[in-house]
């Protein structure tokens, strides 16, 4: 069966940076394409972020250049490095696994960023 | 990237009925469009990838349908567990539509 667990999330000051981990079991995430989606409060879903199976990364444009996906083969996790923090950045951040579309979410970890 | 346009924003039906829901695309989407259902404090769930496949264990009821730039999820009829917001994806771009909440009239 395949579980994601997120972890890492928290109260963060506008600027500030955080990382967000995603631990993967049933799956290898090297063989995957691996995803990160926000929803802000009372909000819609947002994509973030996704990793090919060949390493190739890609962003959505409110986010490019203060993001980072990557992942550990070794450890079987995801990660989302999260640089220049804003408050418009306080969302619920879900890990999920795409295949078709996103069959398996995280439960998702809250970023709260405010001063 | 695909820009998604859902309507109706607030569909307000009762059990028992037919729900439509609409999914416009700011180009041609290809096959690759995807329905989510959420509820209130839950993960979002995967119900039709590529237009119409149903995801595993999703009921019959849930159907998905269309091409181009025009798609539709329709739920033949609605029991009590489906009035949620649902969402479109297009998962080459991976942009959502803004959602569709289907809510008890």
């Amino acid at each position: 069966e395949v579980q994601l667990v997120e972890s890492g999330g928290g109260l963060i000051q506008p600027g500030g940076s955080l990382r967000l981990s995603c631990a993967v079991s049933g799956v290898n995430v090297g063989t995957q394409y691996m995803a990160w989606v926000r929803q802000a409060p009372g909000k819609g879903l947002e994509w973030v972020s996704v990793i090919y199976s060949l390493g190739d990364r890609k962003y959505a444009d409110s986010v490019k250049g203060r993001f980072t996906i990557s992942r550990d083969k070794s450890t079987n996790t995801l990660y989302l490095q999260m640089n220049s923090l804003r408050v418009e950045d306080t969302a619920v951040y879900y890990c999920a696994r795409a295949y078709g579309g996103l069959d398996y979410w995280g439960q998702g970890t809250l970023v709260t960023v405010s001063s | 990237e695909i820009v998604l346009t859902q309507s109706p924003a607030t569909l307000p039906l009762s059990p028992g009925e037919r729900a439509t829901l609409s999914c416009r695309a700011s180009q041609s989407a290809g096959n690759f469009l995807a329905w989510y259902q959420q509820k209130p404090g839950q993960v979002p769930r995967l119900l039709i990838y590529d237009v119409s496949n149903r995801a595993s264990g999703i009921p019959d009821r849930f159907s998905g349908s269309g091409s181009g730039t025009d798609f539709t999820l329709t739920i033949t009829s609605l029991e009590p567990e489906d009035f949620a917001v649902y969402y479109c994806q297009h998962r080459s771009s991976w942009s959502f539509g803004g959602g569709t909440k289907v809510e008890i009239k």
